[in-house]
């Protein structure tokens, strides 16, 4: 058992690139979640999956966020014509259902739009 | 959303110096955790406390859900304690929020 792994670790792009994020969590692990947070603040949620389910987004994640996790196992969260404003790290969270407390978070990736 | 507010924002000890942090919510929770974010800015979770007192090694958490507080205790302070604590509340729908954190700073 690994942890949580996401990919990469630091992106760099410029205003109006297409960006996407990978998070591998732990093997067993049935939930998902994806968090963003910027600097002096608190992870904010942006969106959940139980196996490959999207349940819940946030109104944080415009038109231009989309998550996906085809098979229940890796996830992908994709941002479009990025902007200055979607600087922030990106966390990605994984837990059992059936245990409460469980999550493990991941490194983050930190996005850095020019 | 739950409000989430945590005290104080910034701190700084002495090794070996004991301390609380507090977290208040804004409305009935089924889970809270504690969770520990290093200069790195690895989450990492320490308690999972809706209700109760829990403790591990020198830190310890107590919640009073029907006041909606929790305390986390850290006692016999090192500098490896340094980071941030966040407080995170999580009512239904499976999405935590989070607090804005103490900063902690443990000083040689």
């Amino acid at each position: 058992d690994t942890g949580v792994s996401q990919n990469p670790r630091h992106k760099i792009t410029k205003r109006g690139q297409n960006v996407t994020f990978r998070c591998d969590p732990i093997s067993e692990h049935n939930r998902l979640y994806w968090y963003r947070q910027t600097l002096g603040q608190g992870p904010e949620f942006l969106t959940y999956f139980q196996n490959e389910a999207q349940l819940e987004k946030s109104r944080l994640l415009s038109d231009r966020f989309s998550a996906e996790r085809p098979k229940g196992s890796f996830s992908t969260l994709e941002i479009q014509r990025t902007e200055q404003g979607d600087s922030a790290m990106y966390l990605c969270a994984s837990s059992l259902a059936v245990i409460a407390g469980g999550e493990f978070f991941g490194p983050g990736t930190r996005l850095t739009v020019l | 959303g739950i409000q989430v507010e945590q005290s104080p924002p910034d701190l700084i000890l002495q090794e070996g110096a004991n301390s609380t942090l507090r977290c208040n919510f804004s409305d009935s929770v089924n889970n809270l955790q504690w969770f520990h974010q290093n200069p790195w800015g690895q989450l990492i979770n320490l308690f999972y406390i809706p209700s109760g007192t829990k403790q591990n090694g020198r830190l310890s958490a107590t919640t009073v859900a029907t006041e909606r507080y929790s305390l986390l205790y850290i006692s016999s302070s090192q500098t490896t304690d340094s980071g941030v604590y966040f407080c995170a509340v999580e009512s239904t729908g499976n999405q935590f929020y989070f607090g804005t954190g103490t900063s902690l700073t443990v000083i040689p």
